[in-house]
């Protein structure tokens, strides 16, 4: 099966620019998360969606971020205006049952400047 | 919210050898304790799952054992080899309630198998 594609790879801003993520979860995959992971750390968990409503989004910092599930299936992470702390690396995830583990994308990298 | 701790950052083995990763963590044991492995510039991929109600867990040459009153799992690969050198994950299943999971991370750990 096709794996979790996202988009870009990489991307370089100045600070107070704004930047987009995409991604696109395995088919039939309720469940999506957009993880943050900076160099040297685990991932943390910025936002889940179940379906297109969101379940958790305690931990994303919500005067800057922003995320949605259109239809259930492709999500967006926004980022307005990134700051140099948001430099890391943006994972997107799916799971269908949490017993068979999750399935992560390969990241976009992202710089800012 | 559960605090998890890797407590090697690095690890080197001789090819051949037995790895041995440990995580532990903080409060209520989890209802699943996963085991990823990361390699550089790629997401992390998903290798293991244990139950609490499951003390091992075996997959070619991995092995995972689950300790809820240690609070511990350890991470076994048996008869090393260069191609496992990566990073390796150990995350917590936290029950949110309606039917809601999430993964805690740690922070990983480094092997290098050296040939």
């Amino acid at each position: 099966e096709a794996g979790v594609a996202q988009s870009p790879r990489y991307k370089i801003i100045e600070k107070r620019q704004s930047v987009a993520f995409w991604c696109n979860p395995i088919s039939g995959h309720a469940t999506l998360y957009w993880y943050q992971q900076i160099l040297g750390q685990g991932p943390k968990l910025l936002i889940q969606f179940q379906n297109n409503g969101v379940v958790d989004d305690s931990q994303l910092p919500k005067d800057r971020f922003s995320a949605e599930r259109l239809k259930g299936v492709d999500s967006t992470l926004k980022i307005q205006p990134a700051k140099l702390e948001d430099s890391a690396v943006y994972l997107c995830a799916s799971s269908l049952d949490p017993t068979y583990g999750y399935t992560f994308g390969s990241g976009t990298r992202l710089t800012v400047v | 919210s559960q605090k998890i701790e890797q407590n090697s950052e690095a690890l080197n083995i001789q090819e051949g050898k037995t790895a041995t990763l440990t995580c532990n963590y903080t409060n209520y044991s989890p209802a699943y304790l996963q085991w990823y492995r990361q390699d550089p510039g790629r997401g992390p991929v998903f290798l293991l799952l244990i139950r609490e109600n499951e003390k091992e867990k075996r997959k070619e040459r991995l092995k995972v054992t689950f300790d809820t009153t240690l609070k511990q799992s350890l991470f076994h690969i048996t008869a090393s080899q260069p191609a496992d050198s990566a990073t390796y994950l150990c995350a917590l299943d936290d029950w949110e309630g309606a039917g809601s999971y999430q993964l805690t991370f740690g922070k990983g750990t480094k092997l290098s198998v050296i040939p």
